[in-house]
Parts: structure tokens; sequence; C-alpha cells
């Protein structure tokens, strides 16, 4: 059964500062692996999705990397802002289980003082 | 605007009382699924549905039922079988043939007491 694991659990961070949130994986044949983003008390928002035939995606200040054979995805935000603070969630979708589910890690609770 | 509506945001039931949530979209998705999150917790499949008429269980479907008669709503029925049933409950979709973009709903938030 796939694990997905997430570390720091919190992180305070000083505005500007750059950032590398942590997600490890147990079980490296996966298809897919997506960062969310989640507001306190709001549903989640797709921020970056990797295929497992891809080492990294990028958008904007947000960097993710991929790395299957070792487990690993890391979530690289620069010059981070207070609008950064929210939860962020790994999520893989791998091909031991159903191939609509994804298995979510407990999140990486982010918060940048101004 | 196409999108994803749960309804109520708040609901608030008395222990041994069934309560169904509402997920209603409008993104012509064939794909729905119910996640339960918990205070500090990741998202826990409950239910899914790949196509009106047809659902599955997930990891963690006891204590819940759910229906697909139309393509833009699955309703999500909380019975009192459900042993804890306060949780954040999010509905999601995703589009034919991409069943890893799961686009979510604002979520409600039930509980019981």
């Amino acid at each position: 059964k796939q694990e997905v694991t997430q570390i720091p659990a919190a992180l305070s961070v000083p505005e500007g500062e750059n950032l590398v949130l942590n997600c490890s994986f147990t079980d490296s044949a996966i298809y897919n692996l997506q960062w969310f983003r989640q507001d306190p008390g709001k549903g989640l928002t797709s921020l970056l999705l990797i295929q497992s035939s891809q080492r990294e995606q990028t958008s904007g200040r947000l960097n993710a990397s991929l790395d299957k054979s070792s487990g690993r995805s890391t979530l690289y935000i620069a010059a981070s802002q207070p609008g950064d603070s929210a939860t962020y969630l790994c999520a893989v979708q791998y091909s031991g289980a159903g191939s609509y589910q994804l298995t979510f890690g407990k999140g990486t609770k982010l918060s940048v003082i101004p | 605007d196409g999108g994803i509506t749960q309804s109520p945001k708040y609901l608030f039931r008395k222990e041994g009382q069934n309560v169904t949530l509402s997920c209603e979209q409008n993104l012509n998705h064939d794909a729905m699924y119910w996640y339960r999150q918990d205070p500090g917790q990741g998202l826990r499949l409950i239910y899914y549905s790949q196509i009106v008429n047809d659902f599955q269980k997930g990891d963690i479907a006891e204590g819940y039922s759910v229906s697909r008669e139309k393509k833009e709503s699955f309703p999500l029925t909380v019975t009192s079988a459900q042993k804890n049933p306060t949780a954040f409950y999010l509905c999601a979709s995703a589009a034919p043939g991409r069943p890893y973009e799961q686009y979510f709903g604002p979520g409600t938030r039930l509980t019981v007491t």
C-alpha cells in the first residue's frame, strides 16, 4: 500500500525567503505526482503535476522536482510572500491502486511572516 | 462559470441522523469523487464514480452511501453507521481520460453532536 509522507508538518519563514517542502512515497511505480494548495476551510487547488517520465515542472515562483527511484519530490518556492501561507499537499497516483485514485500526504502548513 | 459546488458549507446534525451532502458540477466531467479530511490529515477516498449509474468504494466507504443518477450530481449520504462522521468533506471531478486532474469543490464541514 502506497504511503505518502510530508516533512515538515509545519514551517514558518520570513517574507522573501526561499523554501523547500518535501514529499516521499513508498511505491515508486507511480503514474504522476501532484502538489496542491489548500487555504483554511477551502478546497484544493492544483499547483503542479509531474508525470512519471518527467523530472520537474515549473510555474512562476514554484518548481517541483521528482525522483522516482528514491521516492521523493520537492516543492521549491522562491521569494516567499505572505499570500503563500497555506497548507501544501502532495498526492501520488500509482499503478498499485485503482487507476483513478490519488493517495495524499498529510500536508505541510506554511506560514510566511511579513 | 464552470465549477464544482458543494452545499451547505457548514452542516450540523445530531448523532443517529442520516445526512446528505450535495455535490454538483457543470464541467461535463464523467468522474466524480468524495474525500474525507480530518484535522492535520491528508484526504482519504470514500467513494468514486467513473460514469452515471456506477460507483466504487474507496478506502473508507463504511457508513457512507452514494448515488450517481445524473452526470452533474454525486450526493453523499453519511449514515448513522458512520462512527466518527465529524469531518471536512470534499468533492472532486475529473474529465474523461484525465482522472489525475481532479478539480475540487469548496468542501462541507459536517459536525455531528
